[in-house]
């Protein structure tokens, strides 16, 4: 079955640490993106990648990085630099080019920083 | 820039119910839109898309019509389940190279027995 893992499905963490969360597809898609929801903001997009190796700040990018040396593979780091970075984090990914193809979310990883 | 409104939730309804969820938007292009769900501690899912003004955005017996004209895409459905019960999120995907959804802030439904 196709489809995008995000793992761990809960993370906890103490202030000041780094933390690295992991999403994986299986789709073939050659884009990724990831997006932070915390309750009543909807989704905010904080990086996205559109091929291997290349990518680019959303939103709210600030405290976050990425990289994407595989295409099936686009990990997030929350930095200690991040002010609050206790929320529910989602992956997704999309087939390439400009047609009006839908993302694909894995579902989620809930990061909580005491 | 672009951007998607969506009415003020929570909604409340009981079984059977029509439901009607607005969401109305802005964007420079002729943007593609997009009704997402969210279940209870689950990612999104796709419900229903349209690609261009008039097109009607049809599954699992929601409806949304594309209208160009009101820059709306709303949400309806005529006799709602318990199992409805979830966030919804309007989005478009403006045209051009990014491929960047733009999403609105979500409303809860919970649907009564």
């Amino acid at each position: 079955d196709g489809g995008i893992t995000q793992s761990p499905k809960y993370l906890f963490r103490k202030e000041g640490q780094n933390v690295t969360l992991s999403c994986e597809q299986n789709l073939n898609h050659d884009a990724m993106y990831w997006y932070r929801q915390d309750p009543g903001q909807g989704l905010r997009l904080i990086y996205y990648s559109q091929i291997v190796n290349d990518f680019q700040k959303g939103d709210i990018a600030e405290g976050y990085s990425v990289s994407r040396e595989k295409k099936e593979s686009f990990p997030l780091t929350v930095t200690s630099a991040q002010k609050n970075p206790t929320a529910f984090y989602l992956c997704a990914s999309r087939k390439g080019g400009q047609g009006p193809y839908e993302q694909y979310f894995g579902p989620g990883t809930r990061l909580t920083v005491t | 820039g672009n951007s998607v409104t969506q009415m003020e939730g929570p909604v409340t309804l009981s079984e059977e119910a029509f439901l009607t969820i607005n969401c109305t938007y802005t964007a420079t292009g002729y943007p593609s839109l997009f009704w997402y769900v969210q279940y209870p501690g689950e990612g999104l899912q796709l419900l229903l898309k349209a690609t261009k003004a008039d097109d009607k955005g049809s599954n699992k017996g929601f409806e949304a019509t594309y209208r160009k004209e009101t820059t709306s895409f709303h949400l309806e459905k005529g006799s709602v389940q318990v199992s409805d019960s979830a966030v919804y999120f309007c989005a478009l995907r403006d045209t051009g190279a990014n491929s960047k959804l733009t999403f609105g802030k979500g409303i809860t439904l919970s649907v009564r027995p």
